[in-house]
């Protein structure tokens, strides 16, 4: 069975940085294109963030381009998403998510990660 | 990547059927063919229900069912039950993946 365990999530001021993580196993992690999802304290979800199997193609949400760096390392079949220039509305519980390989959606996503931007 | 739209609340009494739509343009759901719903509840992370607009993953109960017509899709929870209040979201993935801003199923 697949999981995804995130974590790197805390409380930071804004203007600042913060690096969450995503943990796979239970499947060939290299095979797969992934995403960063968000959600808001009481709001929807949001897509963040897109990265192709072998890093070679990365997408971003308009909100977040030039503040945010989408990255991979297959060997420890890690995904990562660095946070930098963070803003309050980025305050968000993050999702790390897996794209099918046999059809268009998402079909497996970790339990989140809780980043809170405030002074 | 604006939002796909979706009523914000449907309610439904146990047994009964209920439809929640999902409207976008021609750049998304009326563009493609794959739109996907998801199943939230609260404090947990949302769980796929539907796929390429009709498909359901192996797991998912029959009772979950979805469609499209032009620029707006649907899904429709027959046999309403209690464990199927939740929020729902749908979804269209082109290049990127949009949602829709989610739907509150409260079962009376």
């Amino acid at each position: 069975e697949a999981q995804l365990v995130e974590s790197g999530g805390g409380l930071v001021q804004p203007g600042g940085s913060l690096r969450l993580s995503c943990a796979a196993s239970g499947f060939t992690f290299s095979s797969y294109t992934m995403n960063w999802v968000r959600q808001a304290p009481g709001k929807g979800l949001e897509w963040v963030s897109y990265i192709g199997s072998s890093s070679t193609i990365i997408y971003y949400a308009d909100s977040v381009k030039g503040r945010f760096t989408i990255s991979r390392d297959n060997a420890k079949n890690s995904l990562y998403l660095q946070m930098n220039s963070l803003r309050d509305e980025d305050t968000a519980v993050y999702y790390c998510a897996r794209d099918s390989r046999s059809y268009y959606a998402v079909d497996y996503w970790g339990q989140g990660t809780l980043v809170t931007v405030s002074s | 990547q604006s939002a796909l739209t979706q009523p914000a609340s449907v309610s439904g009494s146990p047994g009964q059927s209920i439809t929640i739509s999902c409207t976008g343009t021609s750049s998304d759901i009326g563009g493609s063919n794959y739109v996907s719903w998801y199943q939230q509840h609260p404090g947990k992370a949302p769980k796929l229900i539907i796929y390429d607009v009709s498909n359901r993953p192996s797991g998912v109960s029959n009772r979950f069912s979805g469609s499209k017509s032009g620029y707006t899709a649907s899904l429709t929870i027959s046999g309403l039950q209690a464990e199927d209040e939740a929020d729902y979201y749908c979804s269209s993935y082109t290049s990127t993946v949009v949602f829709g801003g989610g739907t509150k199923l409260t079962v009376l």
